[in-house]
């Protein structure tokens, strides 16, 4: 497609249970950003990928938090025992490895943690 | 204290008007500075892209970027009710992690 996807839009579930969120980034991009947006806030940094690798993972919060890009392109974030404050938008965006070139983001998925 | 500080509104003004938007930050190392456009629901959609210090116009949009005041401006003309969003200000000392502003709520009246 011609912008960064992720999937679900929307993913509702329960205190405890496991949920999986799809990011699918512009073709060709090699770097890869997951965020994390909480209400009337701005977007946070989480993790970042430079092909397979976890170039970057200071922003995950706490070892619940997991994500992957087995093969350079679709990346997973995965969280385990979730909680209430997991609640939030999580933000996908890619781009290229450069630095004067900008990330572009998808419209994330919504998580909500009931 | 937060790294990047952004005055979240919400901002009100009628159709027409000039819009002025910005953002401090406390980190030096801040090389790239961006402004994006958040309507709801939607993710950020990139509005300017500027290296270092100078100013950049693009159509309505003129970005100012201050490094000696660690300051940067977004200005908006002939504003439209299309406009209305919330914006965001996000920078990064390279191909790295953006670190974003809280954004800012603007409603343009027509």
């Amino acid at each position: 497609g011609a912008g960064v996807s992720q999937t679900p839009s929307n993913k509702v579930t329960e205190k405890g249970k496991y949920v999986e969120l799809r990011c699918d980034p512009i073709s060709g991009h090699t770097a890869l950003y997951w965020y994390r947006q909480s209400l009337g806030q701005g977007p946070e940094f989480l993790i970042y990928f430079q092909g397979t690798g976890a170039a970057d993972d200071s922003g995950l919060p706490n070892d619940r938090f997991f994500a992957v890009r087995p093969e350079g392109s679709v990346s997973t974030l995965k969280i385990q025992r979730t909680e209430r404050g997991d609640s939030a938008v999580y933000l996908c965006a890619s781009g290229f490895r450069l630095s004067n070139q900008p990330q572009h983001f998808g419209d994330g998925t919504r998580l909500s943690i009931l | 204290q937060k790294e990047v500080e952004q005055d979240p509104g919400p901002l009100s003004v009628p159709e027409g008007a000039i819009v002025s938007l910005n953002c401090t930050y406390s980190n030096s190392a801040f090389q790239y500075f961006m402004w994006y456009r958040q309507y709801s629901r939607k993710g950020p959609e990139l509005l300017m892209y500027t290296y270092s210090s100078g100013n950049k116009e693009d159509g309505r949009f003129t970005a100012q970027v201050d490094k000696s005041s660690k300051y940067i401006s977004l200005f908006i003309r002939d504003s439209q009710p299309s406009d209305s969003a919330t914006y965001l200000c996000a920078m990064s000392e390279g191909a790295q992690k953006l670190v974003f502003g809280q954004g800012t709520r603007l409603t343009i009246n027509p």
